[in-house]
């Protein structure tokens, strides 16, 4: 089951601009985090925020989250050639145990150009 | 170094074959888990472990079996019933049964049938 859908599906921007992506979800959560994954490799933990919290930022990256609509948005600033990469957000299902999987979205591939 | 090593990074399978993906953590978590990514699309959850000898089917389990022996091993067999297996497979890990935290991911094995 897919809880998260990442928006838009490809993003391509220019060195220096910002860079935006959305993610709804389906059912309450406790947590939502955002990974990265580069061509090939596995993901890399970028940011963990908890469903009380509104936003969320840790260097170049803002979180944000709102449960009433069960969405969340990350923000790249000033976006580098090296943040080409696919990005995925990711939920803990409100009620689930501890340990149990997280849900992943489809994610958005992010190609920033020189 | 603390992590999650995958082994072997590239896999050839024949048709009919069982292979095995090796999955070895150092970084004493309890949770284990298994996703599969295709092309252009996200994680699904194939297997996932909350503690030693004890494991929870995921969403695409059928064609898999998995094992849980050692708190630091979690090895993915993929069999001959699994239909479509050429894809990327995940293993990751998350810290303690009693915590909601961010997944730590191996490097990958790709898996392709010829």
């Amino acid at each position: 089951s897919q809880q998260g859908e990442e928006d838009p599906q490809a993003l391509s921007i220019q060195e220096g601009e910002n860079a935006t992506m959305n993610c709804s979800y389906k059912t309450s959560i406790n947590n939502l985090q955002w990974y990265r994954q580069n061509s090939g490799r596995g993901l890399v933990h970028l940011i963990l925020i908890r469903s009380n919290e509104r936003e969320k930022h840790s260097g170049r990256l803002r979180v944000t989250l709102d449960t009433s609509k069960k969405s969340s948005s990350l923000l790249i600033t000033a976006s580098r050639a090296a943040d080409t990469a696919s990005y995925f957000c990711a939920t803990d299902a409100k009620g689930s145990q501890a340990g149990t999987a997280l849900i992943f979205g489809k994610g958005t591939t992010l190609s920033v150009s020189s | 170094d603390g992590g999650i090593t995958q082994s072997p990074k590239y896999l050839f399978r024949k048709e009919g074959q069982n292979v095995t993906l090796s999955c070895e953590q150092n970084l004493n978590h309890d949770a284990m888990y298994w996703y599969r990514q295709d092309p252009g699309q996200g994680l699904r959850l194939i297997y996932y472990s909350q503690i030693v000898n004890d494991f929870q089917k995921g969403d695409i389990a059928e064609g898999y079996s998995v094992s849980r022996e050692k708190k630091e091993s979690f090895p993915l067999t993929v069999t001959s019933a699994q239909k479509n297996p050429t894809a990327f497979y995940l293993c990751a890990s998350r810290g303690g049964t009693g915590v909601f935290g961010e997944l730590f991911f191996g490097e990958g094995s790709r898996l392709t049938v010829l």
